[in-house]
């Protein structure tokens, strides 16, 4: 069945770089998110890959993933404390449908 | 700049009430998701519609929970009777189905049942 799997909480250093690990178990999922979600608010897209990827990347952010052990990762750079959130991993299928972790507590300490 | 509308932000109700949340999808979106999130189950898909028509609502309660699309600006989920462990973050999304799959989450509803 689909799952996907995150650690739960990890702490930072404002200036350093984050990576946060994700795994997922459906060979079949088309498209690999992650989502941020704020304090009281909704989830973010923050920025999806294409299966047949390996990296992508965007400003701040790189995405790694590794198909064959069904790893993603996301790495923010020079992290600051307005990154502070819960960050989702889920992975996607043509359905549309999406199966989340249960998200990253990701704290950045001054 | 297109987003979901999600109502009520919060509501905080008394068990055995009946609740209905409503989701405004982004224009154009053919696809519209209900997600539960809780402490303990994290984000739980309850039921998602395309074109309207329900595709999977495996996720959800069926003796008390109801999700509709009356037309393509409204997606309702509704509880009825409304129990304490219903208590959670209910979210509307919606996506348009194709290369990338992007999907957009409302705020969501804060539900409280006391």
């Amino acid at each position: 069945g689909e799952d996907v799997e995150q650690s739960l909480f990890l702490s930072v250093r404002e200036g350093d770089s984050s990576v946060i690990n994700c795994t997922y178990t459906d060979s079949s999922s088309t498209y690999l998110y992650w989502y941020k979600q704020e304090p009281g608010a909704g989830l973010q897209l923050l920025t999806y890959i294409f299966s047949n990827m390996d990296m992508k990347q965007d400003q701040r952010l790189t995405v790694l993933l590794n198909k064959k052990d069904k790893h993603l990762s996301l790495r923010i750079a020079d992290t600051q404390t307005g990154d502070s959130a819960i960050y989702f991993c889920a992975e996607g299928s043509n359905t549309g449908k999406l199966i989340f972790g249960q998200g990253t507590t990701l704290q950045v300490k001054p | 700049d297109a987003r979901v509308t999600q109502t009520p932000r919060h509501k905080v109700t008394e068990m055995g009430q009946e609740v209905t949340m409503r989701c405004q999808p982004i224009l154009g979106h053919n696809t519209v998701f209900w997600y539960r999130q809780t402490m303990m189950q994290g984000l739980e898909l309850l039921a998602y519609f395309r074109n309207r028509a329900p595709l999977d609502d495996s996720g959800m309660p069926k003796d008390r929970f109801s999700a509709e699309m009356p037309d393509a600006t409204l997606a309702t989920l509704k509880i009825q009777p409304s129990e304490p462990r219903d208590s959670a973050v209910y979210f509307c999304a919606s996506g348009l189905v194709g290369p990338g799959n992007t999907i957009y989450f409302g705020e969501g509803s804060w539900l409280t049942v006391v």
